[in-house]
């Protein structure tokens, strides 16, 4: 079975303080590993798309790691603000399987201000 | 900047009606993807388009859903008839070709209320 798990599934913080979630995926066969940020009444949006093992990537205070031997990659936001408040969600695209993704049940994050 | 669209963005139907949303992809893009996402879950695929083809349309209820992508641009998605269970976030998504390395570029959705 095919299976992305996300944790925690929900977290709130205060502005300013520093987080990070888990996403667990399939290490085998592996293509790609995505991290979305999905604000409320907006579309998904990609943050990364991530292929080698021990990848590190950044987008301002929001960076990725990519564990491809184990299956896990972490999702960090340094100081985080309220417009971080989201949903956060991973995926992976299956070996083999039409370049479809399989998305994690998400981590929603509130940052009080 | 280019962008998938998808209306409505809203739409309450009552239970054993029909419903129908629609999809416009970013130019060009010859894949074309359905999800639902139910509320606590992420989100599923119902169905993947490769121009006018059906790619996988595994997980698609085929006695009440439809899709359709006709001239292998935009989509429409069918519901027939309703049931409380498919009130849900579709989300639209497009592709030049395939995930395995390149980002998903994503619609609105559709928020869909079954009374």
């Amino acid at each position: 079975i095919l299976n992305v798990e996300q944790s925690p599934q929900s977290l709130h913080v205060q502005e300013g303080d520093s987080t990070n979630f888990t996403c667990s995926f399939p290490s085998s066969n592996f293509y790609a590993l995505h991290w979305y940020r999905w604000e409320t009444a907006k579309s998904p949006e990609a943050l990364f798309v991530m292929t080698l093992n021990g990848d590190e990537k950044k987008k301002g205070r929001i960076s990725a790691t990519l564990n491809t031997k184990e299956g896990y990659s972490y999702l960090y936001i340094k100081g985080s603000q309220p417009e971080d408040s989201a949903t956060y969600l991973c995926a992976f695209p299956p070996y083999n399987q039409g370049g479809k993704l399989i998305f994690g049940q998400g981590t929603e994050l509130s940052v009080k201000p | 900047e280019a962008e998938v669209a998808q209306s409505p963005r809203y739409k309450i139907t009552e239970k054993s009606q029909a419903v129908a949303f629609w999809c416009d992809p970013i130019s060009g893009h010859a894949t074309l993807y359905w999800y639902r996402q139910i509320l606590g879950q992420g989100p599923e695929l119902l169905v993947q388009f490769q121009d006018e083809s059906v790619v996988d349309d595994s997980q698609l209820p085929k006695d009440r859903f439809s899709a359709e992508r006709l001239k292998g641009v935009d989509s429409t998605l069918k519901i027939q008839p309703a049931e409380l269970g498919d009130s849900a976030m579709y989300l639209c998504a497009s592709s030049s070709q395939g995930f395995q390395n390149t980002e998903a570029f994503f619609g609105q959705g559709t928020r869909l209320t079954v009374v």
